[in-house]
């Protein structure tokens, strides 16, 4: 069974820092592209990062470019991001969420919980 | 960018109602879209993907349509389960990935 799960969500002041983290298990984890998706609770869903199976390709949204950094270990089956100069509008629920294909990307066939992330002084 | 349009952003329906959710794209994404389905507190679920291939364990009440810029989400009759909000995501290559805003499926 596929399982993602989420942590590292708190509650930090505008300008932190904070790193999530995402454990997967039940599938090749070194052999798929990730993503992290996130939503303010009540609103939508927005598309945050990805990267490759091999770490050589990672992409980000414009919303969050020069401030997010995505990585991987799939020798521990984990992705991460790290999130600085937080503000006030990366109030979310984030999502790890797994794509289908294991080159290039497409959708998610199975996501985590999701984990809060409150950016607030 | 692509942006993604969802229309209506509420539709109110009842159980054995057909309805239709429609996804426009601001360029071609030929037939790179996804539909999903989120419930209050859950994670989102995939129902379709290449615009028409209904994901595996998904019922067929479901179906999807469309290439280029316009795309529908058809549930064929409505069950108290469906009741949910439904989201469009475009994953062409040249052009990241984008979600629709989204459409609440509301009973009447």
């Amino acid at each position: 069974e596929v399982q993602l799960v989420e942590s590292g969500g708190v509650v930090v002041q505008p300008g932190g820092s904070l790193r999530l983290s995402c454990a997967a298990s039940g599938f090749t984890f070194e052999d798929y592209t990730m993503h992290w998706v996130r939503q303010v609770p009540g609103k939508g869903l927005d598309w945050v990062s990805l990267i490759s199976w091999d770490s050589v390709t990672a992409y980000y949204a414009d919303s969050v470019k020069g401030r997010f950094t995505i990585s991987r270990e799939n020798s521990k089956n984990s992705l991460y991001l790290q999130m600085n100069s937080l503000r006030s509008e990366d109030t979310a629920l984030y999502y790890c969420a797994k794509d289908r294909r294991t080159s290039g990307w497409s959708y998610f066939d199975y996501w985590g919980q999701g984990i809060l992330v409150t950016v607030s002084s | 960018d692509i942006q993604m349009t969802q229309s209506p952003s509420t539709l109110s329906a009842s159980v054995g109602d057909r309805v239709t959710i429609t996804c426009r794209a601001s360029q071609s994404i030929s037939y790179w879209l996804a539909w999903y389905q989120q419930k209050p507190g859950k994670a989102p679920k995939v129902l379709i993907y290449e615009a028409s291939t209904l994901e595996s364990g998904v019922p067929s009440r479901f179906s999807g349509s469309g290439s280029g810029t316009e795309f529908t989400l058809t549930i064929s009759s409505l069950q108290p389960d469906d009741f949910a909000s439904y989201y469009c995501q475009q994953y062409n290559s040249y052009s990241g990935i984008t979600f629709g805003q989204g459409t609440r499926l509301e009973i009447k």
